[in-house]
């Protein structure tokens, strides 16, 4: 069945330095859709990308869907302790498949 | 707050057991999914609703069931439970189909002893 691999599976970082997680998959993608979830909360939505080579920002954080629309990345610049979660990837294929998750923590 | 509620909050019950978890989604979404976290699975879709229909189906064991009620709320059924069905469970909701945004309720953390 259709995969999506995330990478890496842990970050630990020092604060106001950057970061990045990487979701691929083996099959191209209608589209990706990323979230964070906070210790002990719930997902919650960041956003979606849809076409081909799409970059979008908000605020410190940068989402890029590839040109062949099999990855894409979220780079967070200089990382604050707000930024602490899990960052997750969701694509469709018949059903929703999370990516395994990135866990980041930042040391203030 | 997202607008999704999930009761209860935390269960604690037994082996062999069953369980019914409940989900309220926003007010005016006819989408609910639910979701299975573990430390060791991650976040594993259950199974999706839309407006009273079973619309997709993942990773859901056959000793668990759902249903969507004419008033849109949802039951997660649980049973035979196995110490391994510990876990939270997440309901969320979006307006149409999984290409809209999701909103996830808070959870109920199921904890089988």
């Amino acid at each position: 069945g259709q995969q999506v691999m995330q990478i890496p599976q842990y970050q630990h970082v020092q604060e106001g330095e950057d970061f990045t997680t990487y979701c691929n998959s083996s099959t191209t993608l209608s589209n990706i859709q990323w979230y964070k979830q906070r210790p002990g909360g719930h997902p919650v939505f960041l956003i979606q990308l849809v076409k081909s080579g799409e970059v979008k920002k908000q605020k410190r954080l940068t989402f890029q869907f590839g040109e062949a629309k099999k990855n894409s990345s979220l780079h967070i610049t200089a990382t604050q302790t707000t930024d602490v979660g899990t960052y997750f990837c969701v694509i469709q294929g018949g059903k929703l498949i999370f990516g395994q998750g990135t866990e980041l923590s930042v040391k203030p | 707050d997202s607008g999704v509620t999930q009761t209860p909050k935390h269960l604690i019950t037994a082996t062999g057991q069953r369980v019914t978890l409940r989900c309220s989604p926003r007010s005016g979404d006819l989408s609910v999914y639910w979701y299975q976290q573990s430390l060791d699975q991650g976040l594993q879709f259950l199974i999706q609703y839309y407006n009273g229909e079973e619309r997709a189906k993942g990773n859901i064991l056959e000793r668990f069931s759902a249903q969507q009620f004419p008033d849109l709320h949802s039951e997660l059924n649980l049973s035979s439970l196995e110490l391994g069905d510990s876990a939270l469970y997440f309901c969320a909701s979006s307006v149409q189909g999984a290409q809209d945004t999701q909103y996830f309720g808070p959870g109920t953390r199921l904890t089988v002893l």
